[in-house]
């Protein structure tokens, strides 16, 4: 069973930013957050993940509260080809590897 | 690189017939996985491969559903005999143990009809 709870649905004007929310609040000690996306029935796309520092890159910026429990992805400037939909994922570690459980993500529209 | 390779792309066919997808991970990769996504279930994970093991497959919908992985540029998912909820977009992705990121790459996915 996914670990995270995400808003079905938001919309976002172009040029603003996207604030995704992401309520995780079982997750444990070593248990990293990944963000991924995906556009139209392509296969799901990295975006960014961490553990309990924020962190940045080009292509968005990721909030970890202090308690772990909760996480924002930011889109800075959101743009029409953002339209997609974004997958909360906690990191699970299992038999030497990881799951990666996806739940049922934000479906993100960006209006013009 | 070319990333994950699946084929077919598009695969129609009726119930009781048997369905196989092939997936190539990107080269050097040592994890593969099988994913299922529909419209009611979003994305599942059926089963994962590591240097070619099978290590988990508890995802796997019923006997049905078979997957091997008999070298590292090749995985097969098979379905015999196929059933209409059987539907979906079936995705590889593959990753590469140690890296930074422990990103999964996917392959751009089968989109399975059985009328």
């Amino acid at each position: 069973d996914a670990k995270t709870t995400q808003p079905p649905s938001m919309d976002c004007a172009e040029g603003r930013a996207a604030n995704l929310p992401c309520n995780h609040s079982t997750i444990s000690g070593n248990e990293y957050v990944y963000w991924y996306r995906q556009i139209h029935s392509q296969g799901p796309q990295y975006i960014i993940h961490g553990l309990k520092n924020n962190e940045t890159n080009e292509m968005a910026s990721l909030i970890i509260t202090e308690d772990r429990k909760s996480s924002t992805l930011i889109l800075p400037h959101a743009t029409l080809r953002d339209t997609a939909v974004y997958y909360c994922i906690v990191r699970v570690p299992t038999s030497g590897t990881y799951k990666y459980i996806f739940g049922t993500g934000t479906r993100l529209k960006v209006l013009a | 690189d070319a990333g994950v390779i699946q084929s077919p792309r598009h695969e129609v066919t009726e119930m009781g017939q048997e369905v196989t997808l092939r997936c190539k991970p990107i080269s050097g990769h040592d994890y593969l996985f099988w994913y299922r996504q529909t419209m009611m279930r979003g994305l599942e994970l059926l089963i994962y491969f590591n240097n070619n093991v099978p290590i988990d497959d508890s995802g796997m919908p019923e006997d049905r559903f078979s997957a091997k992985m008999p070298n590292a540029s090749f995985s097969t998912l098979k379905i015999q005999p196929s059933e209409p909820r059987d539907s979906a977009v079936y995705f590889c992705a593959s990753s590469l143990w140690g890296t930074n990121t422990g990103e999964l790459f996917f392959g751009e996915g089968s989109r399975l009809t059985v009328l």
